[in-house]
C-alpha cells in the first residue's frame, strides 16, 4: 500500500461545478497535508495546507481534513477551465520531507 | 523575491555520458530537496539537504546518482553515467524552519532525456 493515494482521474467536471478531489495516508502520525497545483509542462505550486481536523477554506479552495479517517480532501468550488491541471496531495510525517501522493489529473469543461 | 532557480531547463544527451543538474535555492532556505517525476513512478524523493548536508539519502536510485552542496546557495545532482531510464523531470525544492508547516517551493525542474 501507497503511503499517500490518490485516484489518478481524470475527473471531469462542468464548468461552475465543484470539484473534489481526495486523499488517503497510511501514517497515522502524519502532521500537516499540503495540496499543490500542477499544470502540464509545470512544476507543482502550493494552493494550500492544513494541520488540523476541519475545513480551511480560501477564496474558492477548501481544504478538508479528518485524521480518524486518515484522509484529506481539497473542494474547488465555482470550478473554471483554468483549473484544470493534476493536484497532488502531499503529507508530512516528520521534519521537513514531504511524501507525494500520485496526483488527480482534473479536467473543467466549458 | 527569485524562486528557485535550476539549471538547465533542458538536457538532451547520449547514453553514457555525464550529467550535471543545479539548483540554487530561495536565499535563507535551509532544506534542499531533490525529486524526479515520471508518468510512471510519480513524484519521488531522491535526496534531501538541512543546512548543506545530506540528511536522507535512500531514494536514489543507485551509486551512478550522486549530489552535493557545498553551500547554502548551491546544490548538483549527478548522473555517471546516464541510462535511458533517467529520462525524467527533475525537480529541486527549497524550504525553511522555523515556520510552522512551511511548505516546499519547486523550481521549474530540468526535463532531462537520454538517447
Amino acid at each position: 500500500q501507497k503511503e499517500v493515494e490518490q485516484n489518478s482521474g481524470p475527473l471531469s467536471v462542468p464548468e461552475g461545478a465543484i470539484a473534489s478531489l481526495n486523499c488517503t495516508y497510511s501514517d497515522r502520525g502524519s502532521q500537516s497535508f499540503f495540496w499543490y497545483r500542477q499544470y502540464s509542462g509545470k512544476s507543482p505550486e502550493l494552493i494550500m495546507f492544513i494541520y488540523s481536523n476541519g475545513d480551511k477554506e480560501d477564496g474558492r479552495f477548501t481544504a478538508q481534513l479528518n485524521k480518524a479517517s486518515q484522509y484529506v480532501s481539497l473542494l474547488i468550488r465555482d470550478s473554471q477551465p483554468s483549473d484544470s491541471a493534476t493536484y497532488l496531495c502531499a503529507v508530512r510525517i516528520a521534519g521537513n520531507m514531504l511524501t507525494f501522493g500520485g496526483g488527480t489529473r482534473l479536467m473543467v469543461k466549458p | 523575491d527569485a524562486g528557485v532557480i535550476q539549471s538547465p531547463r533542458h538536457e538532451v544527451t547520449e547514453m553514457g555520458q555525464e550529467v550535471t543538474l543545479r539548483c540554487k535555492p530561495i536565499s535563507g532556505h535551509d532544506y534542499l530537496f531533490w525529486y524526479r517525476q515520471t508518468m510512471m513512478r510519480g513524484l519521488e524523493l531522491l535526496i534531501y539537504f538541512n543546512n548543506n548536508v545530506p540528511i536522507d539519502d535512500s531514494g536514489m536510485p543507485e551509486d551512478r546518482f550522486s549530489a552535493k552542496m557545498p553551500n547554502a546557495s548551491f546544490s548538483t545532482l549527478k548522473i555517471q553515467p546516464s541510462e535511458p531510464r533517467d529520462s525524467a523531470v527533475y525537480f529541486c525544492a527549497s524550504g525553511a524552519t522555523g515556520i510552522s508547516n512551511q511548505p516546499q517551493h519547486f523550481g521549474d525542474g530540468t526535463r532531462l532525456s537520454i538517447l
